[in-house]
């Protein structure tokens, strides 16, 4: 079954701190893999996209992922967290043609001053 | 650009009316697709077309949902006889083709938020 995993529900982080949100899933075709974040009361907004070359990708507001596909996984991270990254963050695949995303249950990020 | 917007924002019924959510898409866009989030919850897929036909539905769709895309533009997701479960934020998102292949990238609107008294 294809399906994506977000094994931490609630992370709270200090400010500055990194940051890693764990990701894996299970999807029959090649995946297309992406990570959106939603704050309260605004629409998902895609983080990052992965859909092939290089591993590691580096996407808006100075978060990167890396896909490895021997563990099925697409971690997120942010080498420093700033209190403005407090959201919900969805790890979701698909695939090249373009069949509705896969989300996972979504991991709440809080940042401690 | 003005992104995918959605109407009304914010809807309460009571148990048993209908209710209809209008979704825009991004104007270029030809994929449209309908997700439904509860608290604490991922957003779940409900539907999706392609112009204006609706290629996939969800086995959460029941026969009390219905969705459509009149010529290939905006779309209506209307709940027939809310019930309490039907309370939920209801999202639209919009995917378009780029040169060289579909990027398979959502793009959501705010979301139509019901809650059935």
């Amino acid at each position: 079954a294809q399906s994506v995993t977000q094994p931490d529900i609630h992370i709270t982080v200090s400010e500055g701190a990194s940051l890693e949100l764990r990701c894996n899933y299970s999807y029959g075709a090649t995946p297309y893999l992406f990570w959106y974040v939603q704050s309260p009361g605004q629409g998902l907004q895609l983080l990052l996209k992965y859909f092939s070359g290089d591993t590691l990708v580096q996407g808006i507001k100075g978060f990167e992922a890396e896909f490895k596909r021997s563990q099925s996984s697409f971690n997120l991270r942010k080498p420093s967290v700033h209190w403005s990254d407090a959201a919900e963050y969805f790890c979701a695949v698909g695939n090249q043609a373009g069949t509705a995303l896969i989300f996972g249950k979504g991991t709440t990020l809080s940042v401690s001053s | 650009d003005t992104g995918v917007s959605q109407d009304p924002r914010h809807k309460i019924t009571k148990r048993g009316q209908n209710v209809t959510f209008r979704c825009d898409p991004i104007s270029e866009h030809n994929r449209l697709y309908w997700y439904r989030q509860t608290l604490g919850q991922g957003p779940e897929f409900l539907t999706y077309f392609q112009n204006e036909a609706q290629l996939e539905k969800s086995r959460l769709l029941s026969d009390r949902f219905s969705a459509e895309r009149p010529k290939g533009s905006f779309s209506t997701l209307e709940i027939q006889r809310t019930e309490q479960g039907d309370s939920a934020m209801y999202l639209c998102a919009s995917s378009g083709r780029l040169a060289g292949g579909n990027t398979g990238e959502l793009f959501f609107g705010e979301g139509s938020r019901l809650t059935v008294l």
